[in-house]
């Protein structure tokens, strides 16, 4: 199994244009989670997903952050308009049933 | 809220002794722990885990140990290296089926040579 799989792995982008990230999740967890990872706030879950259906987007900062899960494979992240203080590591995570997380490589994201 | 904290930010140690990375919980609710290991430009990676019913659990050269008392959590390497340098995470899980932990801060341990 190759992991979690996330792109881009790096992306620069101008303020106010419109990011997206994506993750492939392992084959068979019907869990998926998106993180953001900074230095000033650690790991915060934005928002997770349970057989492709959001459960909890509670940690979702704001409405220009979006997330979606048309299948069992494939997610998305989008922040549209982007803002410098987006700027962090993006986690996605899969897990089978109350199990342990697998985290994909993330992706880094810089807005100027 | 309740949540994760860590006592030490960083820990430095020589090539070949233990570390011991601790780790303090406040909801006493939390029934599954579970410790990461984050390398540089790598997401986090599962190390070992722990069940609020057994107080040590061991691994390949690691030990967690849970004191539900005092709601403390450590995670204990033997014969550390280089290649142990990271930051260390903490999760806790306060159940209720769903296994959807909280993370504290982290601690970064640096193995000198």
């Amino acid at each position: 199994d190759a992991g979690v799989i996330q792109s881009p792995r790096h992306e620069v982008t101008e303020m106010g244009q419109e990011v997206t990230l994506r993750c492939k999740p392992i084959s068979g967890h019907d869990y998926l989670f998106w993180y953001r990872q900074t230095m000033m706030r650690g790991l915060e879950l934005l928002i997770y997903f349970n057989n492709n259906v959001p459960i909890d987007d509670s940690g979702m900062p704001e409405d220009r952050f979006s997330a979606k899960m048309p299948n069992a494979s494939f997610s998305t992240l989008k922040i549209q308009p982007s803002e410098p203080r987006d700027s962090a590591v993006y986690f996605c995570a899969s897990s089978a049933d109350s199990s342990g997380y697998t985290f994909g490589s993330g992706t880094r994201l810089t807005v100027v | 809220g309740e949540s994760v904290g860590l006592h030490l930010p960083t820990l430095s140690v020589q090539e070949g002794d233990n570390s011991i990375i601790n780790c303090a919980y406040s909801n006493s609710a939390s029934d599954y722990f579970i410790w990461y290991k984050q390398e540089s430009g790598k997401g986090p990676q599962f190390i070992i885990d722990i069940r609020s019913n057994m107080d040590k659990r061991q691994g390949q050269r690691v030990t967690v140990l849970l004191n539900k008392t005092v709601k403390h959590l450590s995670l204990q390497i033997a014969a550390t290296q280089p290649g142990d340098s990271a930051v260390y995470f903490c999760a806790e899980n306060i159940g209720g089926g769903s296994y959807i932990p909280t993370f504290g801060r982290g601690t970064s341990l640096i193995v000198h040579p």
